[in-house]
């Protein structure tokens, strides 16, 4: 069954310090995969996706992810945090002709 | 070019009555998703809309029903409301069908069931 795992429920760093969210995923082939980022109230804003290619994908506010293929892992990370990117983020799955797949979501906090 | 709209943004209803939520996606997009929201149990997949047709469709009760219209928008309705179904409620847009392509959401819509 297809699912995704974002094992840290809930982060906190220090402004400035680097940022790491994991992602995880079981999927029947490869899938399409995102992360998205939820301020507090609002919609989901795209961060980043990857399709195919490069494994290396940079996406905005300074964020990136790898696809690691052999761990069926997509994490997410940004060399230094900046308070507004205290948020929710969500990591997500998809393939043509199939439902996206959600995480539960990460939940960081950034220590001024 | 303008993002996914919904309204209304905010929304109090009370147990047993009946609500429609309305998504207008970005121009173009044929593909309208809806997603439920709440700290519980997440972000839980409704359906979806390609086309005017239902292409794929959560684990929901048949109270939750939706549609598309010819020019993309589509209408997400709740009948006989319950306490639980209190909730925000997601609507995201895409080029192509499920998962072909970038889903783009818009700001929700926040329900409150009394």
């Amino acid at each position: 069954a297809q699912s995704v795992t974002q094992p840290d429920i809930h982060i906190t760093v220090s402004e400035g310090a680097s940022l790491e969210l994991r992602c995880n995923y079981s999927y029947g082939a490869t899938p399409y995969l995102f992360w998205y980022v939820q301020s507090p109230g609002q919609g989901l804003q795209l961060l980043l996706k990857y399709f195919s290619g490069d494994t290396l994908v940079q996406g905005i506010k300074g964020f990136e992810a790898e696809f690691k293929r052999s761990q069926s892992s997509f994490n997410l990370r940004k060399p230094s945090v900046h308070w507004s990117d205290a948020a929710e983020y969500f990591c997500a799955v998809g393939a043509p002709g199939n439902q996206f797949y959600f995480g539960t979501g990460t939940s960081l906090t950034v220590i001024p | 070019k303008a993002g996914v709209t919904q309204t209304p943004r905010y929304l109090i209803k009370t147990r047993g009555q009946q609500v429609t939520l309305s998504c207008s996606p970005i121009s173009g997009h044929r593909s309208v998703s809806w997603y439920q929201q709440t700290p519980g149990q997440g972000l839980q997949f409704l359906f979806e809309y390609f086309s005017e047709t239902q292409r794929n469709k959560g684990n929901f009760p048949g109270r939750f029903s939706g549609r598309q219209f010819s020019n993309s928008r589509s209408e997400m309705n709740v009948s006989t409301l319950e306490l639980g179904d209190s909730a925000l409620y997601l609507c995201a847009s895409s080029l192509q069908e499920f998962g072909g392509k970038t889903q783009y959401f818009g700001p929700g819509t926040r329900l409150l069931v009394l």
